[in-house]
């Protein structure tokens, strides 16, 4: 069984940038069949897909938030990470790190996710 | 971009009665859909893929119909554990999820 969770910090100030990781036990990032992917929920309301990232390093981001994401992987410690950069009080929200399949972005596994609150 | 509108935004259902959840699509996502369902404090799981397939460990009375631009989740007969918030999901084009519906006790 896939377990996803992620950690950072739940506080961060405006105009700074929301650093996340996600920790993958009981499966691989490496694995070729999945991408991993972080997507989140303000409070109250939808989620939203901010992008994910490919055992090779490619990724895809989501067009309204391209200029501010950046994913990356670390095979070596099974994590993936997410930046978001120039955060504003709309960037507060809970934050899921998840598995989707290669074959389409079905979200099969997910993080119990985390709150990040945009303050000063 | 791809709209996904799910309607009602509420629907208020006694258990063991039967549940139809819509969404739509604002150009065809194909067979591209899935839905989830949220409960408080919890990630989503998920119920459905390609308009259709149950997930793993999903039960009978969730099913899923539709093609193009129109969409239906069923609850056959509702049980206690199924109130909830509902999400249908296109991956035809960049993934969107529906705003939501919210199964509640009648």
């Amino acid at each position: 069984q896939v377990q996803l969770q992620e950690s950072g910090p739940g506080l961060v100030k405006p105009s700074q940038t929301l650093s996340l990781t996600c920790t993958v036990s009981g499966g691989s990032v490496n694995s070729g069949s999945y991408y991993w992917t972080w997507i989140r929920q303000p409070a109250g309301k939808g989620l939203e897909w901010i992008g994910r990232i490919y055992a090779s390093g490619s990724t895809n981001y989501n067009p309204s938030l391209k200029s501010r994401v950046t994913i990356s992987v670390d095979k070596s410690e099974n994590q993936f990470s997410l930046k978001l950069s120039s955060v504003t009080a709309a960037d507060t929200a809970v934050y899921y790190c998840a598995r989707t399949t290669v074959a389409g972005a079905v979200v099969d596994f997910w993080g119990q996710g985390t709150l990040v609150t945009v303050s000063s | 971009d791809i709209v996904m509108t799910q309607s009602p935004a509420t629907l208020s259902v006694s258990p063991g009665e039967r549940a139809t959840l819509f969404c739509r699509a604002s150009q065809s996502v194909s067979s591209n859909l899935a839905w989830y369902q949220q409960k408080p404090g919890q990630a989503p799981r998920l119920l459905i893929y390609g308009t259709s397939t149950r997930a793993t460990g999903i039960p009978v009375r969730f099913s899923g119909r539709g093609s193009g631009t129109e969409f239906t989740l069923t609850i056959s007969s509702l049980q206690s554990e199924d109130f909830a918030v509902y999400y249908c999901q296109q991956y035809n084009d960049w993934p969107r999820f529906g705003q939501g519906t919210k199964v509640e006790i009648k």
